[in-house]
């Protein structure tokens, strides 16, 4: 499948803080978006997506952003907790076919 | 509950074995998924299959092989033609439609002896 770049590839902030995950594509045919959390051990498990036909989605602290012209789209979280530290990591489809990208490490230090 | 089910958790291979990887699924899901996850990466598509008794190749799809009999279950053989095969293996399934997502089981981790 076509390429996802994934920026940065960790990430450190502080507890309460916000942390902006970012994910850039080549596939203008892509048209669904999700995010997924792994912890050490485990599966990803999904935690939100978003199709192409809106720019954003909220789910309590999560929020995804979607720009398909500039063909790339953002995981916020705010409010960071020690128990979102995890890798996460963005996908995106054109069809039922994930590519995915190369994920990010996010440690929320207490 | 429903869910996707691997096993075993850790599996350690033998030069020259073959191995196979269990994953079962009761989400009613007609799409499976195979991926191979090396460390620090992203998630490497192996094998997939949209309907029993069908299965496609994936990106990296040498040394290994799949059958998909039943509508639950999606085993992965990791042949001794695999060169490199220590890595986490990661099984998804959906249903067969765009724009849905796929649901993870939580891995085997294959080890070379």
């Amino acid at each position: 499948g076509e390429n996802v770049e994934q920026h940065p590839s960790t990430l450190s902030v502080q507890e309460g803080d916000s942390a902006v995950i970012k994910c850039t594509y080549s596939d203008s045919a892509s048209n669904y978006f999700p995010w997924y959390k792994q912890e050490l051990g485990k599966g990803p498990q999904l935690i939100i997506d978003i199709r192409s036909n809106v720019g954003e989605k909220k789910d309590q602290r999560i929020a995804v952003t979607l720009n398909k012209t500039a063909k790339h789209f953002s995981l916020h979280i705010t409010e960071t907790q020690p128990e979102d530290s995890a890798v996460y990591f963005c996908a995106h489809a054109a069809g039922n076919m994930l590519t995915f990208g190369g994920g990010t490490r996010l440690m929320v230090k207490p | 509950d429903g869910g996707i089910t691997q096993s075993p958790k850790y599996l350690f291979r033998k030069e020259g074995q073959n191995v196979t990887l269990s994953c079962e699924q009761n989400l009613n899901h007609d799409a499976m998924y195979w991926y191979r996850q090396d460390p620090g990466q992203g998630l490497r598509l192996i094998y997939y299959s949209q309907i029993v008794n069908d299965f496609q190749k994936g990106d990296i799809a040498e040394g290994y092989s799949v059958s998909r009999e039943k509508k639950e279950s999606f085993p992965l053989t990791v042949t001794s033609a695999q060169k490199n095969p220590t890595a986490f293996y990661l099984c998804a399934s959906s249903v067969p439609t765009s724009n849905q997502p796929q649901h993870f089981g939580d891995g085997t981790r294959l080890s070379i002896l």
